[in-house]
């Protein structure tokens, strides 16, 4: 299976929102409510921050939110600030029974 | 609040084989799902297989499958994967990650800080 198609880089200004979108199938995005959204941070492990297409977990900014419309979900930061800069990566359910990531974007804050 | 602890990882030649251990804490650990996720240096996140709570569900990716075995014991809340036929694609940082309910669905709400392993001679 082939990966969930993100784009390689993102950038925005502080204060700016910014969208990161994350294309897949019917098989995965499309066709079941469990995308995730993780942030990582260079060296760090990933950290959670949406789930089930646009639910937070509890301590999760309120500045990150998700949507999905057909076979793409999107992640949104309102209100950018300079500890947003990191890579950000989707994740869906797949019809196989398995987990599907995206390639990762790479959050520029400038 | 929960913890995962990865160990096992190190330097293996290509065709060996090694088994990776998850020590889990803060959680009833036999409630919910398990993964793990590699992530080969420079690149992004790969599931490579996830177990039900009970164990009674396996799962894998199409590179692992055949050559890996997921396991969890849950009287000692530790999650397992053994890999063989290792090759050098299998280098990675491997994750242990814990889901949101008892079934793999992928919302992984914790995750270890990673074993590091490399294959070459």
């Amino acid at each position: 299976q082939s990966a969930l198609t993100q784009p390689a880089s993102v950038s925005g200004s502080p204060g700016q929102s910014i969208t990161i979108s994350c294309t897949g199938s019917s098989s995965d995005v499309g066709g079941y409510n469990y995308v995730s959204w993780y942030q990582q941070h260079p060296d760090k492990a990933p950290k959670l921050l949406i789930y089930d297409v646009s639910n937070r977990p509890s301590g999760v900014s309120n500045r990150f939110s998700g949507s999905k419309s057909g076979n793409t979900a999107s992640l949104t930061i309102s209100g950018l600030q300079a500890e947003d800069e990191a890579d950000y990566y989707c994740g869906s359910y797949t019809s196989s029974t398995t987990v599907l990531f995206g390639g990762g974007t790479k959050l520029t804050v400038l | 609040e929960a913890q995962l602890v990865e160990s096992g990882g190190g330097l293996v030649q290509p065709g060996g084989s090694l088994r990776l251990s998850c020590a889990a804490s803060g959680f009833t650990f036999s409630n919910y799902a398990m993964s793990w996720v590699r992530q080969s240096p420079g690149k992004g996140l790969e599931w490579v297989s996830g177990i039900s709570g009970s164990g009674g569900g396996t799962y894998y990716a199409d590179s692992v499958e055949g050559r890996s075995t997921i396991s969890r014991d849950n009287s000692k809340n530790t999650l397992y994967l053994h890999m063989s036929r290792l090759r050098a694609e299998d280098t990675a940082v491997y994750y242990c990650v814990k889901d949101r309910s008892p079934n793999c669905r992928g919302r992984f709400d914790y995750w270890g800080q990673g074993t590091l392993v490399t294959v070459s001679s």
